[in-house]
């Protein structure tokens, strides 16, 4: 069976930092594009970044918005794809899920992460 | 950026009315628009890739068309666990998503 598990998430001060992972298991991880999605409370979807595969150059990707603040890695010997989030402020308070493929077709349960003083 | 806009934000429904769900891209995407089902405290679920491929073990009163800029997400014969916010993705030029559409069950 498919799976992802983000892990990570919790209750963190503005201007800490925090690294989220998600760990994979049913499907050849090292082939697949990582994918990291985040919603606020209430909100909708926000994509906050990408890394390819290794053999596609293992490149990431970001929405300008975050593109100074979040770094996306992986470490395909522990199928594990990370999400190192900097600088956080309150409106990153949000679930943040990873979702696997160049078109998001299996995502995890998603880990939760709360910015507050 | 691409920006996708759906209409409408919000509908109400009765059980077997079919729904019709549009998504406009702010430039032209050709068939790289995905459409995800959201459920209360669930993640997102892949419905519908590049604009018309059902995924894998979605019912089929779930259809998709559409390319250019705007795109459309038909649910045939509403079911009860229909209920659910629905986005459309676009993947022609890096991520975003639409803002949803919320489907609730008269």
């Amino acid at each position: 069976e498919v799976q992802m598990v983000e892990s990570g998430g919790g209750l963190v001060k503005p201007g800490g930092s925090l690294r989220l992972s998600c760990t994979a298991s049913g499907f050849t991880f090292s082939n697949a594009w990582m994918n990291w999605v985040r919603q606020a409370p209430g909100k909708g979807l926000e994509w906050v970044g990408r890394i390819k595969s290794k053999y596609d150059g293992g490149t990431t990707d970001y929405p300008e918005h975050v593109k100074d603040r979040f770094i996306v890695s992986r470490d395909d010997s522990k199928n594990t794809a990370y999400l190192q989030v900097n600088s956080l402020r309150t409106e990153d308070t949000a679930v943040y899920y990873c979702a696997t493929g160049d078109v998001m077709d299996i995502w995890g349960k998603g880990t939760t992460v709360t910015v507050s003083s | 950026e691409i920006v996708l806009t759906q209409s409408p934000d919000f509908q109400s429904v009765t059980p077997k009315q079919k729904v019709t769900i549009t998504c406009r891209a702010s430039q032209t995407i050709g068939t790289s628009l995905h459409w995800y089902q959201q459920k209360p405290d669930q993640s997102p679920k892949l419905l519908i890739r590049y604009a018309s491929q059902s995924f894998s073990g979605v019912p089929s009163r779930f259809s998709g068309s559409g390319s250019g800029t705007d795109f459309t997400l038909t649910i045939n014969s509403l079911e009860a666990e229909d209920a659910a916010t629905y986005y459309c993705h676009q993947t022609s030029s890096f991520r975003t998503f639409g803002q949803g559409t919320k489907v609730e069950i008269k």
